[in-house]
């Protein structure tokens, strides 16, 4: 079965600084691993994907992450956090046994401070 | 800009009553997702529908149910509605068949209060 933990409910930090928020995920198979980002009162936008090609993926918005299959780890990172970061980020893990299905992680509040 | 359109974005049901909740997808888009949202939790996968057919379903009770049409749109109804439904629901849709290796697109949600 697939799961996914992020490590961190809320991270707070000053605009200009780095951002890291952490992933883990448990998967039986090959996953699919996302970030996606959600500001208040929006839906869910994808801020990048791994899908077993490149295990440091680049995504919008200046964001990264890397893929550590023997940490079952998938960080994600930003070297200078801007105001317009402030939002929730979901951690999402899919496998092909699971019929593609997403499983979220229970997301990391993002505050930026000025 | 988001491809997938959801209707209405807010509502308010009393307990009991049944709801139903419409997304309109990309052209082309033929693989269609439910996630309900709980307020401070990540979304819960709730069923999935390809080609108009359910291939795929979460630990939901079957007053949770749903239709795919020809033309990319989808519905998610619930029976009996419950407090506990109270929730931002959400739809994802995706251009591939089985392997969403491109990830989902997903609408702005549908805000549902019951009381």
């Amino acid at each position: 079965a697939q799961s996914v933990t992020q490590l961190d409910s809320h991270v707070s930090v000053s605009e200009g600084t780095p951002v890291l928020l952490r992933c883990n995920y448990s998967s039986s198979y090959s996953p699919s691993l996302f970030w996606y980002v959600q500001h208040p009162n929006k839906g869910l936008q994808l801020l990048l994907k791994y899908t077993s090609a490149a295990t440091l993926v680049k995504g919008i918005n200046g964001f990264e992450a890397e893929f550590k299959k023997s940490e079952t780890s998938f960080h994600l990172t930003k070297p200078s956090a801007h105001m317009s970061d402030a939002a929730e980020y979901f951690c999402v893990v899919s496998e092909v046994a699971a019929g593609n299905k997403l499983t979220f992680g229970g997301g990391t509040r993002v505050l930026v401070k000025p | 800009e988001t491809g997938v359109t959801q209707s209405p974005t807010h509502l308010i049901k009393t307990r009991g009553q049944q709801v139903t909740l419409r997304c309109s997808s990309q052209s082309g888009h033929n693989t269609v997702s439910w996630y309900q949202q709980a307020l401070g939790q990540g979304p819960q996968f709730i069923f999935q529908y390809y080609r108009e057919e359910e291939n795929g379903r979460g630990n939901f009770p079957p007053r949770f149910s749903g239709l795919q049409f020809p033309n990319y749109s989808s519905e998610l109804n619930v029976n009996a509605l419950e407090l506990d439904d109270s929730a931002l629901y959400l739809c994802a849709s995706s251009l591939e068949g089985q392997r969403p290796i491109y990830g989902y697109t997903f609408g702005s949600g549908t805000r549902l209060t019951v009381v």
